[in-house]
């Protein structure tokens, strides 16, 4: 199984639905965090948690949200999505102390 | 802030040639991490190699090495006999030392995207 599980692996909807992206692991790290990959622009910081009471906005956080339900849990969600959302979202995990981030498999998600 | 430039958005190499991936970035910092993934067509991420820049010593991972040129803030990646599994885009990251407050975000550059021709 993989350490990172990031469900669903693709997701296609509407504007203006409500979207829910999961994610969980099971290296446990305290340390996690959502990212979006656009062609040309690398990934981009969406939101990062230190601990299930530590959430912090990145560098592109308009438009989302997250949960850390559980040291093992981090969920992003898009309240109303809008095309421009349309990315591909990663969950990553890490330990602290400037080790490297371990990534899950990704969500492709497509808004119409 | 951090930013991360990876200048070659595309490279093809001959299989079992080496090729080596630019990457230099801005800092104000003299502690930090530097890091780069793979992102192979089945688009996970990999971590390759990471170097840290309080060592002088250049990070190798069996065909992979950088050379760390911390005064010129630049950390190239070289990928000696490559293969075909090589294939991939290529991400730079940059992580600034962590502290009490976090800090442990990752700063990508925009990639470069290696073909291995056969």
């Amino acid at each position: 199984d993989a350490d990172v599980t990031q469900t669903p692996r693709n997701r296609i909807t509407k504007t203006g639905k409500r979207i829910m992206l999961e994610c969980s692991q099971t290296k446990g790290h305290d340390r996690m965090y959502w990212y979006r990959q656009d062609p040309g622009l690398g990934l981009r910081l969406i939101y990062y948690s230190f601990d299930v009471k530590d959430i912090n906005k990145g560098e592109i956080s308009d438009g989302y949200s997250v949960s850390r339900q559980a040291q093992a849990k981090f969920s992003l969600s898009l309240e109303s999505a809008i095309p421009n959302q349309t990315a591909l979202y990663f969950c990553a995990t890490s330990k602290r102390g400037g080790q490297p981030q371990h990534f899950g498999d990704g969500t492709r998600l497509s808004i119409l | 802030a951090q930013t991360v430039t990876q200048s070659q958005p595309e490279m093809s190499v001959q299989e079992a040639e080496t090729v080596t991936l630019s990457c230099t970035y801005d800092t104000s910092e003299s502690n930090y991490y530097l890091f780069w993934y793979k992102q192979p067509p089945s688009r996970q991420m990999i971590l390759v190699i990471r170097q840290e820049a309080y060592k002088q010593q250049n990070a190798t991972e069996n065909r992979f090495s950088v050379n760390f040129q911390k005064a010129a803030k630049s950390f190239s990646l070289k990928i000696s006999d490559s293969q075909l599994g090589d294939t991939a885009m290529y991400f730079c990251a940059f992580m600034k030392e962590p502290s009490n407050f976090g800090n442990e975000k990752l700063t990508f550059g925009t990639g470069t995207r290696l073909t291995i021709i056969p």
